[in-house]
């Protein structure tokens, strides 16, 4: 089965220090995988994207992520967070056959930055 | 602006009181869904549409109707909403071409009391 498991409910971490946000999948195939932030109040946007091609992908916000396929996994990183970051991180999923209909989320973390 | 426009974004109700919200796009996407997020949970994906009158059950469709009338709409129906309907609701569109991304929508935050 499908799924996406982020291993972290609830992060601190100190201003302007780095981060790392879990996510492993599990498809039998390459998936399309994805990173969304929700800020409190708002809607879902996207961070960032993995189609294809290189590995280590470059999205808004400084943040990046890296596909590892050998390990399932597809962890979000920023160097330096800001006290703006404080959100709510989904990691998703979309299987890449063609009649998929479905984004498959992970269950969230929550990121609290500590001044 | 490419948007996918929920509403209402709060909407508090009585249990058994009928009640609809509205999705729609403006970006001619092919496939709309929509997705509850409760704690802990993450979303979960209730009905999908992949075009014009083709409507699917996700994971959650229980208490839940949805039509797709026009390629732009794809409303959420509550016929008599329960208290376990309390949740944060998110309609997304995606077009056709794999290599798109989500459009998510603000959100509706609905309590059922």
């Amino acid at each position: 089965a499908q799924s996406v498991t982020q291993p972290d409910i609830h992060i601190t971490v100190s201003e302007g220090a780095s981060l790392e946000l879990r996510c492993n999948y599990s498809y039998g195939a390459t998936p399309y995988l994805f990173w969304y932030v929700q800020s409190p109040g708002q809607g879902l946007q996207l961070l960032l994207k993995y189609f294809s091609g290189d590995t280590l992908v470059q999205g808004i916000k400084g943040f990046e992520a890296e596909f590892k396929r050998s390990q399932s996994s597809f962890n979000l990183r920023k160097p330096s967070v800001h006290w703006s970051d404080a959100a709510e991180y989904f990691c998703a999923l979309l299987p890449g056959y063609s009649s998929a209909s479905k984004i498959i989320f992970g269950s969230g973390t929550r990121l609290s930055i500590r001044p | 602006e490419a948007q996918v426009t929920q509403n209402p974004r709060y909407l508090i109700t009585v249990t058994g009181k009928k009640l609809t919200v509205t999705c729609s796009q403006n970006m001619n996407h092919e496939y709309m869904s929509w997705y509850r997020q409760d704690p802990g949970l993450g979303l979960r994906q209730i009905y999908y549409s992949m075009n014009v009158e083709v409507t699917d059950k996700g994971d959650v469709p229980e208490g839940y109707k949805v039509s797709r009338k026009e390629k732009r709409n794809f409303p959420l129906i509550l016929e008599s909403p329960s208290p376990n309907q309390t949740s944060l609701y998110f309609c997304a569109s995606r077009g056709f071409d794999r290599n798109t991304e989500a459009f998510f929508g603000q959100g509706t935050r609905l309590t059922v009391v």
